[in-house]
């Protein structure tokens, strides 16, 4: 069964303060990791896929990063708008294009 | 591109009734769309995945008969709740997957509150 771990659970951040949130993960042939953005009371909003031990991609204040057992959400210079939950998810090659979402990193930015 | 709609955004309804939830690809096609349900502070859990002009899978401790999903069209999955009682009260969002895209990530839409009295 595939398994997703986030951590922090929480994480309180000043203005432009850096950091990084966790996703390990166990699956039997990585099809995917996904990484969302969720503001309260909506959807999930698409940020990366990543497909590959190795590959790295970046928007605006955000990179993600993968390595064959977890993926890294880096936060450069945050500002209020990032405060959000990032959700991290898997998807297999056997699993039929399904998710398996971790619990959530939940980021909250003071000014 | 790639936005998905839910209608309603959030009804209320008696126990006992029945509700249902549209999801709507707009500018894309999707083969294949997926219901999950959110309680507060927690993650996303899935609960079935729908493929258009077939039936749909249902995830294990899902009850089919209470969750009735017709995938009728590339661009239309709905979810109704039938007999609804206070323990289905949840945040229903559903995704969907571009068919013609070569990535494999889902578009969410925006979600529906439901608050069953």
């Amino acid at each position: 069964e595939d398994q997703v771990t986030q951590s922090p659970e929480a994480l309180r951040l000043q203005e432009g303060e850096s950091s990084s949130l966790n996703c390990s993960y166990t699956v039997s042939g990585l099809r995917g990791l996904f990484w969302y953005r969720q503001d309260p009371g909506k959807g999930p909003e698409f940020l990366f896929t990543l497909y590959s031990a190795g590959e790295e991609k970046e928007k605006e204040r955000l990179k993600a990063t993968l390595t064959k057992k977890e993926s890294f959400l880096h936060i450069t210079a945050p500002k209020p708008e990032d405060s959000a939950t990032y959700l991290c998810a898997v998807q297999a090659w056997s699993n039929d294009y399904k998710l398996s979402f971790g619990a959530g990193t939940t980021v909250t930015v003071r000014a | 591109g790639a936005v998905v709609s839910q209608h309603p955004s959030w009804v209320i309804c008696k126990s006992g009734t029945s509700v249902k939830i549209e999801c709507r690809s707009l500018d894309f096609q999707a083969t294949t769309m997926f219901w999950y349900r959110q309680f507060p502070k927690q993650s996303l859990m899935l609960m079935a995945t729908s493929n258009e002009g077939s039936k749909a899978t249902y995830e294990q401790g899902v009850e089919k008969d209470k969750f009735l999903i017709n995938h009728a069209s590339l661009t239309l999955s709905t979810l109704t709740v039938t007999s609804a009682h206070p323990e289905d009260s949840s945040f229903y969002i559903c995704s969907a997957r571009d068919r013609f895209q070569g990535s494999y990530e889902q578009y969410f839409g925006p979600g529906t509150r439901l608050t069953v009295t």
